[in-house]
């Protein structure tokens, strides 16, 4: 059975603290591993990643697949207070439908 | 400019009614997806659609029906709702391209049934 593990559930840190969510995955086939921001509204786009060991960047954030570990981490240096939010990490296998398998998410409170 | 919406925002309704949440998007996609997320748990697909004409169950079973008549549209429909359906209710669109695999999502219609 296909299945996405994040951890940790839940983490508060301080403002300027660095953190690190992981992902870690069962999937048949697999194609490709995303990692999306959840506030109070639906989850927007951050990262997809394919290949192994090639990071993934974007302003404070980033992201890198080990496709051996089956696994994934999301970085993100000198938090903010916005970066409040459900981390969600999603998996897609090698079928027509494009569907996702999403895990519960890690919920990262920015505190002040 | 492109984008994909969802209406109600916020549901509340009582045991029995009949309800369509609506999805639209303007990009041009071809396959569309209804997710279900209850809180702190995992998202779930419940439908999909490769096109107009086209839809299939996910692998969440649910009692709600979907249609695709129009490749911008893709409502929901609970003929009976109950509060076992209470929930957040996400669309979301993909091109299905190789190129491109992101799934864009809707913000959601919160549903409550009391």
């Amino acid at each position: 059975e296909d299945k996405v593990v994040q951890s940790p559930l839940s983490l508060v840190v301080h403002e300027g603290d660095t953190v690190t969510l992981n992902c870690s995955y069962e999937v048949t086939n697999f194609r490709s591993l995303l990692w999306y921001k959840q506030e109070k509204k639906a989850p927007t786009f951050l990262f997809m990643l394919t290949s192994s060991g090639i990071e993934k960047k974007s302003g404070r954030l980033s992201s890198i697949l080990d496709k051996k570990e089956l696994s994934s981490i999301l970085n993100i240096t000198a938090t903010q207070t916005g970066d409040s939010a459900i981390y969600l990490c999603a998996v897609r296998n090698q079928t027509g439908a494009n569907n996702l398998f999403f895990g519960t998410g890690t919920r990262l409170t920015v505190i002040p | 400019e492109a984008d994909i919406y969802q209406t109600p925002r916020y549901l509340v309704i009582g045991t029995g009614k009949k309800i369509t949440l609506e999805c639209s998007q303007t990009m041009g996609h071809d396959k569309m997806y209804w997710y279900q997320q209850d809180p702190g748990m995992e998202l779930h697909l419940i439908h999909y659609s490769y096109g107009v004409n086209s839809t299939e169950k996910g692998d969440l079973s649910s009692e709600s029906t979907v249609s695709r008549i129009r490749t911008e549209h893709f409502p929901l429909t609970l003929e009976s709702a109950r509060p076992s359906h209470t929930s957040q209710y996400l669309c979301a669109s993909s091109t299905g391209q190789v190129s491109s695999y992101e799934q864009y999502f809707g913000p959601g219609t919160r549903l409550t049934v009391t």
